[in-house]
């Protein structure tokens, strides 16, 4: 079946430190990359959506400069938590879904991102 | 619009017994539903979808789901629950655009 990687699968770094997150779609081109926050004991919250060669498109009250999206091909998509805090840690988890139709989404095992 | 609501933010059974994880959703548009399963620390795990066709749909480690339009649901279940189901599980509605709403999600317990 598809499969989606993410890595780290686990950061921790101190304040102010910038973090980058890798999916790679690793069997199929990912036209669109989704990028999800999901916070303790709560349901996935999306954050933006990528589509490859153009900007995501971010969801409402999510801070573009503070969570920058790059989909520069059709099998990787990277966010770059910058100048992490505290209140940045969190558990996110990425997506990634193929041209076809009725395909669902097929999603990464996610990276947990503790900020000191 | 579409939305999500499972009813029961936690459910326990003993193993042997039913699974049953209620899903109801809100669609303008002919639905896609999906079931995934998210086991501590790690992302999600596709079980089944539905899309267009038959609308009992089997997935994997022996759940199934129907859907029903009459009543907008789309309940997931098990005959027989095993130690290894203990896990979140989370419905989701779709449209043709992918657009995927969430359900708050189910965490189900399966007692020895």
């Amino acid at each position: 079946g598809a499969v989606v990687s993410q890595h780290p699968s686990r950061v921790i770094c101190k304040s102010g430190t910038s973090v980058k997150i890798e999916c790679r779609s690793l069997d199929f081109q990912a036209t669109t990359m989704f990028w999800y926050r999901q916070f303790p004991k709560q349901s996935l919250m999306l954050m933006a959506t990528s589509n490859e060669g153009s900007k995501a498109t971010y969801e409402q009250g999510v801070e573009k400069d503070k969570f920058l999206i790059n989909h520069a091909s059709l099998t990787l998509s990277t966010l770059t938590v910058t100048s992490a805090h505290p209140e940045d840690s969190s558990f996110y988890i990425c997506s990634a879904r193929d041209g076809r139709d009725n395909q669902p989404q097929h999603f990464g095992d996610g990276t947990r991102l503790s900020i000191l | 619009a579409q939305s999500v609501t499972q009813l029961g933010s936690h459910v326990s059974v003993s193993e042997g017994a039913l699974v049953l994880l209620r899903c109801n959703y809100s669609s303008s548009v002919p639905p896609y539903l999906f079931w995934y399963v998210q086991y501590p620390n790690q992302g999600l795990q596709l079980l089944l979808k539905y899309t267009t066709g038959a609308t009992l749909v089997k997935g994997i480690n022996g759940f199934e789901a129907e859907f029903k339009k009459s009543e907008t649901s789309f309940h997931l279940t098990k005959p027989s629950a095993h130690m290894s189901d203990a896990a979140e599980y989370f419905c989701v509605v779709s449209d043709r655009n992918n657009d995927m709403r969430f359900g708050a999600g189910t965490r189900l317990t399966v007692k020895p």
